[in-house]
């Protein structure tokens, strides 16, 4: 089965600028998750949706962050205006409804630089 | 609230050598426990989950709750075993919150 889809790869922007991610998950997985890796930590949950609802968006600074996954398949990660802090790498990872607890699927990741 | 700890950022070992990654968990109830790994540009994936008790390429994790661990074991190290290993807890809701990562590097 094909995996987990993002794009881009990589992105350079000035702070201040905007940058949107994209998710395509697995066919069939209904939970979709965001999270932000830094360099040196883990990865971190910035927002988890179920279908086209959101669990969890406790972590996503919602004065520049912003996350849609309207018809419950893509997603798409804004952030608007960005900060040097934000530089990272933007992870997606989706999660079959039969599948066992824990075992969630990830993409490859887009890479964000903010200069 | 950090829920995992890994006090090891690099760990480097010599090829057939004994791997132990450590990783020590604060919850109070009865934890949802996992190691994810991610070789050099693949992606992130789960490698072992607690409850299954499974031995996957060699690595097993027993859970000590007396100790609050979670450690991951190998007798004998392959080159191959070279990646990042992350020691994952896992909530409600499906949610997963993961250790800061330790980098093996096996020695030929």
């Amino acid at each position: 089965e094909a995996g987990v889809a993002q794009s881009p790869r990589y992105k350079i922007i000035e702070k201040r600028q905007s940058v949107a991610f994209w998710c395509n998950p697995i066919s069939g997985h209904a939970t979709l998750y965001w999270y932000q890796q830094i360099l040196g930590q883990g990865p971190k949950l910035l927002i988890q949706f179920q279908n086209n609802g959101v669990v969890d968006d406790s972590q996503l600074p919602k004065d520049r962050f912003s996350a849609e996954r309207l018809k419950g398949v893509d997603s798409t990660l804004k952030i608007q205006p960005a900060k040097l802090e934000d530089s990272a790498v933007y992870l997606c990872a989706s999660r079959h409804p039969g599948h066992p607890t824990g075992e969630l699927f990830f993409g490859e990741g887009s890479r964000l630089t903010v200069l | 609230a950090q829920r995992v700890t890994q006090p090891e950022k690099l760990l480097s070992v010599f090829k057939g050598a004994p791997v132990e990654l450590k990783c020590n968990y604060s919850y109070s109830g009865s934890p949802e426990l996992f190691w994810y790994v991610q070789y050099s540009r693949q992606r992130l994936q789960l490698l072992l989950r607690h409850i299954s008790r499974e031995s996957i390429k060699g690595f097993t994790a027993d859970l000590n709750k007396g100790e609050t661990s979670f450690h991951l074991k190998k007798p004998f190290a392959q080159e191959e075993d070279s990646a990042m290993y992350y020691c994952v807890f896992g909530a409600g809701s499906y949610q997963l919150t993961f250790g800061k990562g330790t980098k093996l590097s096996v020695i030929p």
